[in-house]
C-alpha cells in the first residue's frame, strides 16, 4: 500500500523560532501534496496545496510568508512554520496523491501522514 | 464547493450496541467518499472508502454505502467495542476537481463504555 511518512511526529519549540516538517511519499511519486491543520477537538482544515516544481496554492486566510511550503521532488514536501508563536501550536497533517492519469484508487485517494504535533512555548 | 455534514457528537454507547454516524455531502463533481478514524494523540487512519454510487465500503466490522440519491455515506457497526472509542471523520475527495484534496466533516467523537 501507499505510505506517507511525516517527520517529526512531535516538536516543541520556543516562540520566535522556525520549525520544518517533512512529508515523504515512501513508495510512490506524488505530484501533489496537501497540508492540513487541526486545532484541538476540531476538524482538519486545508492550509495549502503543494505542487512539485511550482509555488504552493494557499487557502484563504493562510499566511504564505508564515507557512512556507517547498515541494522540491516528487517524494518530498516540507512545511516550515516561521517565527512560530503559541497560537501556531496545532496538529499538522500532510497527504499525498499519486502521480498519474486515469481512474483507480491511487488517483482518487490521498494518503495521509501520521501528523506532527507542534507546541510553541 | 464541496462540503461534508456529519452527525454531531459526542456519541456514547455501551459495548455491543449498534452504531450509526450520519454523513451527508455536497459535491460538484464525482467524489469518492471516506471514513477516517483518529485515536487520541494520533494521526488519521483510513477506515473504509467507496468510489462510486452504490459501492459499500467495509472494514473491521464497519460499513458504509455510497448513496448518490440521498448524498449520504452513513457509517454503521453492528456491535461496538471499547477499542472503537475514537473520533470519526467523514470526508470526500473529488477526482475531477482538485483531485486528492479532501474535504472533512467536523468529526464525531465516539465513546464506548464497558
Amino acid at each position: 500500500g501507499a505510505v506517507v511518512s511525516q517527520h517529526p511526529s512531535r516538536v516543541i519549540c520556543k516562540s520566535g523560532t522556525s520549525v520544518k516538517i517533512e512529508c515523504r511519499s515512501l513508495d510512490f511519486q506524488a505530484t501533489t501534496m496537501f497540508w492540513y491543520r487541526q486545532f484541538p477537538k476540531q476538524s482538519l482544515m486545508l492550509m495549502a496545496t503543494s505542487n512539485e516544481g511550482s509555488k504552493a496554492t494557499y487557502e484563504q486566510g493562510v499566511e504564505k510568508d508564515k507557512f512556507l511550503i517547498n515541494h522540491a521532488s516528487l517524494t518530498l514536501s516540507t512545511l516550515t512554520v516561521t517565527s512560530a508563536h503559541p497560537e501556531d501550536s496545532s496538529f499538522y497533517i500532510c497527504s499525498a496523491r499519486a502521480t498519474g492519469t486515469g481512474t483507480g484508487d491511487m488517483n482518487t485517494e490521498a494518503f495521509f501522514g501520521q501528523g506532527t504535533r507542534l507546541t510553541v512555548v | 464547493g464541496n462540503s461534508v455534514t456529519q452527525m454531531e457528537g459526542p456519541v456514547t454507547l455501551s459495548e455491543e450496541a449498534f452504531l450509526t454516524i450520519n454523513c451527508t455531502y455536497t459535491a460538484t463533481g464525482y467524489p469518492s467518499l471516506f471514513w477516517y478514524v483518529q485515536y487520541p494523540g494520533e494521526g488519521l487512519q483510513l477506515l473504509l472508502k467507496a468510489t462510486k454510487a452504490d459501492d459499500k465500503g467495509s472494514n473491521k466490522g464497519f460499513e458504509a454505502t455510497y448513496r448518490k440519491e440521498t448524498t449520504s455515506f452513513h457509517l454503521e457497526k453492528g456491535s461496538v467495542q471499547v477499542s472503537d472509542s475514537a473520533v470519526y471523520f467523514c470526508a470526500l475527495s473529488d477526482l475531477y476537481f482538485n483531485a486528492g484534496k479532501s474535504t472533512f466533516g467536523d468529526g464525531t467523537t465516539l465513546t464506548v463504555k464497558p
